[in-house]
C-alpha cells in the first residue's frame, strides 16, 4: 500500500518567519511531487511541483526533494496570515496514480 | 479559460437513493481523476480516466460506484444505492499530463441520511 505521510499539525509560525512543512512517501518509484494548499471549505490549489532532486524556488515558496530519503519539503519564507491553510503533499507514481497525504494545518500567528 | 467544474455542489439524499455527480474538466485535459475526502481523512484516489478509457479504478470502493467518461469530455460518477458511509466531498481534477499537475474542481459534497 503506497503511502504519503505528513504531520497533521497544527504548525504555528510567527508572521514573517519561515514555515517548514515535511512529507515522506513509501513508493521508491515515485516520479512527481506536488504541494497543494487548501483553505477550509475550498478545493486544493496547486502551489508547487518538483520532479528532480534538489530545490525549486517560486517566489516565497521553495520545494525540496530528496529521493534517496523519500522526503519532500516545502518552505514558506516571510510567512503571511494568508498562508494559514492546510498544505497537502501529493506524490505521483509510475502507475500515474497521484496519492495525497492527510495534510498539515499551518497557522501563521500575526 | 474555464477551470474544472463540478455539479451539484451539494447533494442530500436518503440511504438507498441514487446520486449522479458530474465533472467537466479543463478543455484539452485528457486526464481526469476522481477523489473523495471523508471527514478527517485524507483525499483518497478513486479512479483515473485517460480520455474515455479507465486507466485505473483501483480506488473505487465497491460496485455501487460507477464512473463514465463518454467521448472523453465530461465525466459522471454514479452512486447506487447510496449508503451512509458514502458521505463526503467528491473532488474531480484534470491534468494535461499523466501524473502531472492536477487542477481541482470545487467538489461535490454528498450527504447520505
Amino acid at each position: 500500500q503506497k503511502e504519503v505521510e505528513q504531520n497533521s499539525g497544527p504548525l504555528s509560525v510567527p508572521e514573517g518567519a519561515i514555515a517548514s512543512l515535511n512529507c515522506t512517501y513509501s513508493d521508491r518509484g515515485s516520479q512527481s511531487f506536488f504541494w497543494y494548499r487548501q483553505y477550509s471549505g475550498k478545493s486544493p490549489e496547486l502551489i508547487m511541483f518538483i520532479y528532480s532532486n534538489g530545490d525549486k524556488e517560486d517566489g516565497r515558496f521553495t520545494a525540496q526533494l530528496n529521493k534517496a530519503s523519500q522526503y519532500v519539503s516545502l518552505l514558506i519564507r516571510d510567512s503571511q496570515p494568508s498562508d494559514s491553510a492546510t498544505y497537502l503533499c501529493a506524490v505521483g507514481g509510475r502507475d500515474d496514480k497521484i496519492i495525497f497525504g492527510k495534510g498539515t494545518r499551518l497557522h501563521i500567528l500575526p | 479559460e474555464a477551470g474544472v467544474t463540478q455539479f451539484p455542489s451539494h447533494s442530500v439524499i436518503e440511504k438507498g437513493q441514487t446520486v449522479t455527480l458530474r465533472c467537466d474538466p479543463i478543455s484539452g485535459h485528457d486526464n481526469l481523476y476522481w477523489y473523495r475526502r471523508v471527514m478527517g481523512k485524507e483525499i483518497k484516489f478513486l479512479l483515473h480516466f485517460v480520455k474515455e478509457s479507465k486507466q485505473d479504478e483501483s480506488g473505487m470502493p465497491n460496485n455501487r460506484f460507477l464512473a463514465e467518461r463518454t467521448g472523453g469530455t465530461y465525466s459522471t460518477l454514479k452512486v447506487q444505492p447510496a449508503e451512509l458511509e458514502d458521505s463526503g466531498v467528491y473532488f474531480c481534477a484534470s491534468s494535461q499530463a499523466r501524473a502531472g499537475e492536477l487542477f481541482f474542481g470545487e467538489g461535490s459534497r454528498l450527504t447520505v441520511l
